[in-house]
């Protein structure tokens, strides 16, 4: 049973490009939380998708856009990009509370 | 008050020890918490989840005081393998978990 997988692994952009970052969940589970980690710090909720629909939404800028797909699986795309916005993004799928993640993706901006 | 507070650490034991993390909350609506483990540059990954008054798995074991408005986690024998990052996380609802900076463990031999 394969677990929560992302892509890509590792990403450098430059300021001001866009970013599309994919996830497909673990077997069986339909909600999917994006969430971004800076170093050093917890990861920080993005927001949530379910049925394919955004559920619930955490303190980040409208650039952050995400998208659920029938097959359950997710992609989250950044617009303008920032310094700041280097870190690692983190998927997660669930069923109920506990969720489950995947490697995430590295972003480093430029 | 932020919404869940971890002391930073790093703890430093050496093998065999007793270690406890605690981590306090402000929702005193939260109804279930989670211990997560990250090792350095990978994702977390779900170590106990606590429903109750307390869980214990093995040499873990995971204790709330909603009271007090706090959960431990409690680590027996110290192994060289559970040197890594604990994640206190307390969900707000269904859909957004709310993580503690997390607690760094280094256990030396």
């Amino acid at each position: 049973d394969a677990g929560v997988t992302q892509s890509p692994t590792h990403l450098i952009k430059t300021r001001g490009q866009q970013v599309t970052l994919r996830c497909s969940p673990k077997s069986g589970h339909d909600t999917v939380s994006w969430y971004q980690q800076a170093l050093g710090q917890g990861p920080q909720f993005i927001f949530q998708y379910y049925e394919e629909e955004e559920r619930q939404r955490g303190n980040f800028p409208d650039r952050f856009s995400g998208h659920q797909f029938p097959n359950y699986s997710s992609e989250l795309n950044v617009n303008a990009l920032l310094l700041g916005d280097s870190a690692l993004y983190l998927c997660a799928s669930s069923v109920s509370y506990e969720q489950y993640f995947g490697p995430g993706t590295r972003l480093t901006v430029t | 008050r932020k919404e869940v507070e971890q002391d930073p650490g790093p703890f430093n034991v050496p093998e065999g020890a007793t270690v406890a993390f605690n981590c306090t909350y402000s929702n005193s609506a939260s109804q279930s918490f989670f211990w997560y483990r990250q090792d350095c540059r990978k994702e977390p990954k779900l170590l106990m989840s606590v429903y109750s008054s307390g869980n214990e798995d093995g040499r873990f074991t995971a204790q709330l005081n909603r009271a007090s408005q706090y959960i431990s986690l409690l680590i027996r024998d110290s192994k060289l393998s559970d040197s890594a990052t604990y994640l206190c996380v307390v969900p707000l609802n269904t859909d957004k978990l709310i993580f503690g900076t997390g607690t760094r463990l280094q256990v030396f031999p």
